[in-house]
């Protein structure tokens, strides 16, 4: 059963343009998402988060939305560039007592072209 | 600052044999959790320690065994390796505490190959 859902395996982009990277999740209990990027041969960098109590959050080129009744975020990157080529995973965290575990989505490939 | 140092960067075992991975976590971090990516997929939960102690387990056969020791340090072991476990397996530390921390910090991962 997967919790967090990345239907999209991939996405083309031109340099400058937005970016659109979605994720949907089907636990209510989730409490904070994060969007990570990862590059071949490296662990996953951490990007940008939003609280469950937030409907946005943005820190530079990056935007990040939740959508609570829809069970839907987004990743909003502007102006997109070459090396935000990546792969990009959506991960929920759930707070079960002191555990804080969180759930990966399966990742979408971003190339951005020149 | 060093960030989550993990050893070794790569290794290949036979099947049935066992295998122990290191993490080391950022200074200061108390807790170390242990995931595993198969090619393909996104990393799945694996243990989290925190202050030496289980927090958390995730779906994973008994084979799978973890500890963290008094400087936060952790090691991954897995017993009777099968050729499911060829994967990527990634600790994240973070200052862990009561009401957890938002900032996990992942090293870059050990390569296991079992043949």
């Amino acid at each position: 059963d997967q919790q967090v859902k990345q239907n999209s395996p991939s996405l083309s982009v031109q340099e400058g343009r937005i970016s659109i990277l979605n994720c949907d999740y089907t636990n209510s209990m989730f409490d904070y998402f994060l969007w990570y990027k990862k590059y071949p041969a490296e662990g996953p960098t951490f990007l940008i988060s939003i609280s469950s109590i937030k409907d946005k959050n943005e820190d530079g080129r990056f935007t990040v939305f939740l959508n609570k009744s829809a069970k839907h975020l987004s990743l909003h990157i502007v102006p997109s560039q070459p090396g935000d080529s990546a792969v990009y995973f959506c991960a929920a965290r759930s707070s079960g007592g002191s555990n804080y575990k969180l759930t990966f989505g399966k990742g979408t490939l971003l190339t951005v072209n020149p | 600052d060093a960030g989550v140092t993990q050893s070794p960067t790569h290794l290949i075992k036979t099947r049935g044999q066992h295998v122990t991975l290191r993490c080391s976590p950022i200074s200061g971090h108390k807790s170390v959790s242990w995931y595993q990516q198969v090619l393909g997929q996104g990393p799945q939960f694996i243990f989290q320690y925190y202050e030496k102690e289980e927090r958390g387990r995730g779906n994973f056969p008994d084979r799978f065994s973890a500890r963290q020791f008094p400087n936060y340090s952790s090691e991954l072991n897995v017993n009777a390796l099968l050729l499911g476990d060829s994967a990527l397996y990634l600790c994240a530390s973070s200052l862990g505490g009561r009401r957890g921390q938002y900032g996990y910090t992942f090293g870059s991962g050990t390569r296991l190959t079992v043949v």
